[in-house]
């Protein structure tokens, strides 16, 4: 186990809807990112945390949003749900350094059918 | 920008025989490398990582990658597969100094009796 988790595991949501995925990141790490893993793809970037601030976005519109608390545990929201949005969500944590990033560990992930 | 191929979307071996999964990169910089597994219903494991040490890296359950800047290839092999090896297995760049991880599509292992 990594010591990253994820709530809920399962979800189902109806097309517009809203949801929030949670995510709290293994101790020591100061760095949450969220990927989405559509099925049978690779996980695809959707946006890092650091120090509360994000701190880089991959190609998602802005209706996905997300939130670091001084904990360093984050949320991902996704406001308009749409039938693609359906996917495994997946939290990673890290450690920033002066130089780079430690290795990610990431969570068992967010299982999320829109409908 | 950097990315990453798989060559291969699905790996068929036989229990006790050599495993190959083959990943070649594209990066601006000098590549940090990895290889992660996933299983069915599971996050994603880190087998092991490359950040310029050695080219030939262990990592863990007796897997081994070595990295070949000349050919911009990072394989991922395993002398003898065992059942547990089924999975879904990703190779990753990611440049040294950047927040992004870049994925493949990954492989699907699997093994025979």
């Amino acid at each position: 186990e990594t010591g990253v988790t994820q709530s809920p595991t399962h979800l189902i949501k109806t097309r517009g809807q809203q949801v929030t995925l949670r995510c709290s990141s293994q101790s020591g790490h100061n760095t949450v990112s969220w990927y989405q893993q559509a099925l049978g793809q690779g996980p695809q970037f959707i946006f890092q945390y650091y120090r509360e601030e994000e701190n880089g976005r991959g190609n998602f519109p802005p209706r996905f949003s997300g939130l670091q608390f001084p904990n360093y545990s984050s949320e991902l929201n996704v406001n308009a749900l749409e039938l693609d949005d359906s996917a495994l969500y997946l939290c990673a944590s890290s450690y920033r350094t002066g130089t780079g990033y430690t290795e990610a560990f990431f969570g068992q992930g967010t299982r999320l059918t829109v409908v | 920008a950097q990315s990453v191929t798989q060559l291969d979307s699905h790996v068929s071996v036989s229990e006790g025989t050599p495993v190959l999964l083959r990943c070649n990169y594209s990066s601006s910089y000098s590549p940090s490398l990895f290889w992660y597994v996933q299983h069915p219903n599971k996050g994603l494991q880190l087998l092991l990582k490359y950040t310029s040490a050695a080219t030939l890296v262990k990592g863990i359950n007796g897997f081994e990658a070595e990295f070949k800047k000349s050919e911009t290839s990072f394989h991922l092999t395993k002398p003898s597969a065992h059942m547990s090896d089924a999975a879904e297995y990703f190779c990753v760049v990611s440049d040294p100094n950047d927040y992004k991880l870049s994925f493949g599509a990954g492989t699907t292992v699997t093994v025979r009796a």
